[in-house]
């Protein structure tokens, strides 16, 4: 059973360019969360979704950040016109349907540098 | 609401000396609690969790943590540290009802020959 599957492992973008960071769940899970990491800043929650569907958003800033989990296919994250303060690695995590106690199991990250 | 705080962002301890790494949460329900561990460029990695039951928890690599209700905290400790326990260490909560877990800023450990 693979592990969460985040690629690219490192993206580097230009500012304006947009960038897109992918994520496939564990099979048979059907919960995603996004996580932000900053040096000496722990990992900050940006969203949770289920299938089809955005359940908490609260943690994503409001513009040129934006979150899919479809149907098929892996979950994306999505930043348009990126800054450099953009820069940072972002996780993503994912559980099954029960969530009694369940741990969030986390992928290996995307570092994203804006230059 | 929930929120977690690690004291000490940094923590020093000599190959073979007790490790104790402290976490606090704040709660207004039962919570869920957690250890993960990070290796440098990589993804986290669950030490071991606080559900229900038995307030000592062990985990892998020998380290263990206790919930203690009236503290609220859920300490990592292992009596001997190794070179290769050398890693960022995050407490995270989740209270009952609540599906996101919240993280503390991380410990980093560090450990001397």
């Amino acid at each position: 059973n693979a592990g969460v599957m985040q690629n690219p492992r490192h993206l580097v973008r230009r500012r304006g360019q947009e960038a897109r960071l992918r994520c496939s769940p564990m099979k048979g899970h059907s919960h995603v969360y996004w996580y932000r990491q900053l040096p000496e800043e722990g990992l900050k929650f940006m969203v949770y979704l289920q299938k089809e569907n955005i359940i908490d958003e609260s943690g994503m800033p409001k513009e040129r950040f934006s979150a899919e989990f479809p149907k098929e296919g892996p979950s994306i994250l999505r930043i348009q016109q990126v800054v450099r303060g953009d820069s940072a690695a972002y996780f993503c995590a994912s559980s099954p349907p029960d969530r009694s106690g369940t741990e969030a199991f986390f992928g290996q990250g995307t570092r994203l540098t804006v230059v | 609401a929930q929120s977690v705080t690690q004291l000490g962002s940094h923590v020093s301890v000599s190959e073979g000396a007790l490790v104790l790494l402290r976490c606090n949460y704040s709660s207004s329900v039962p919570p869920y609690l957690f250890w993960y561990v990070q290796y440098p460029n990589q993804g986290l990695q669950l030490l071991l969790k606080y559900t229900t039951g038995a307030t000592l928890v062990k985990g892998i690599n020998g380290f263990e943590a206790e919930f203690k209700k009236s503290e609220t905290s859920f300490h990592l400790t292992k009596p001997s540290a190794h070179m290769s326990d050398a890693a960022e260490y995050f407490c995270a909560v989740q209270a009952g009802g609540s599906y996101i877990p919240t993280f503390g800023r991380g410990t980093s450990l560090i450990v001397h020959p």
